[in-house]
């Protein structure tokens, strides 16, 4: 069957525009997860979908990052008003519970410029 | 909060010799140890976790609670294992992300 699915693979975009990332999870996994991954911090965790609702917003890097889950199937991150630092990539795994292997996408390679 | 350690940024073996990554970890319960991979323009993918006790293509890890570590081996290095090498730590019930170490790149030279 299909992974994690995530689009688009590439984005590059101006500063100061909002960007809007995509998550397909495996069928039937309920939890979701948001990584980013960049040279100089490695592979940070951002946000956790149990269902549709994430208990904890903490590990989001600032309040221009925000993040839904809608029929306990697709999320999106979306980042408002990039800036130069936001530039990474953004990896979505799944699993079929929370006590379970996570599965990864191929990640979202985002630039600003 | 967790920390995830990884020494090496970079380990070179010769093919056929013993290999080890090493992983120290910091958290105060008990927690789920993985170790992922990545192969050369591939996703990152589950190697194996502490609870399965298994072997995946010839590694191992054996969780050390006394010293924190959980630290892959593998007797015999082959050339496909060249890749990067991740230790990640899961809060025990596992309702929380992955905290990920910096990571190894492992290169097997023929």
């Amino acid at each position: 069957g299909a992974g994690v699915s995530q689009s688009p693979s590439n984005k590059v975009t101006e500063k100061g525009k909002d960007v809007e990332l995509r998550c397909d999870p495996i069928s039937g996994h309920t939890a979701l997860y948001w990584y980013r991954q960049s040279l100089g911090q490695g592979l940070e965790f951002l946000i956790y979908f149990q269902g549709n609702s994430a208990p904890d917003k903490s590990g989001l890097p600032s309040d221009r990052f925000s993040a839904e889950r809608t029929g306990g199937s697709v999320s999106t991150l979306t980042i408002q008003r990039t800036q130069q630092e936001d530039s990474a990539v953004y990896l979505c795994a799944s699993s079929l519970a929370p006590n379970q292997p996570q599965h990864f996408g191929d990640g979202t390679r985002l630039s600003i410029l | 909060a967790q920390r995830v350690t990884q020494p090496e940024k970079l380990l070179s073996v010769f093919k056929g010799a013993p290999v080890e990554l090493k992983c120290n970890y910091s958290y105060s319960g008990s927690p789920e140890l993985f170790w992922y991979v990545q192969y050369s323009r591939q996703r990152l993918q589950l190697l194996l976790r502490h609870i399965s006790r298994e072997s995946i293509k010839g590694f191992t890890a054996d969780l050390n609670k006394g010293e924190t570590s959980f630290h892959l081996k593998k007797p015999f290095a082959q050339e496909e294992d060249s890749a990067m090498y991740y230790c990640a730590l899961q809060p025990g019930g596992g309702a929380d992300g992955l905290t990920f170490g910096k990571g190894t790149h492992l290169i097997i030279q023929p």
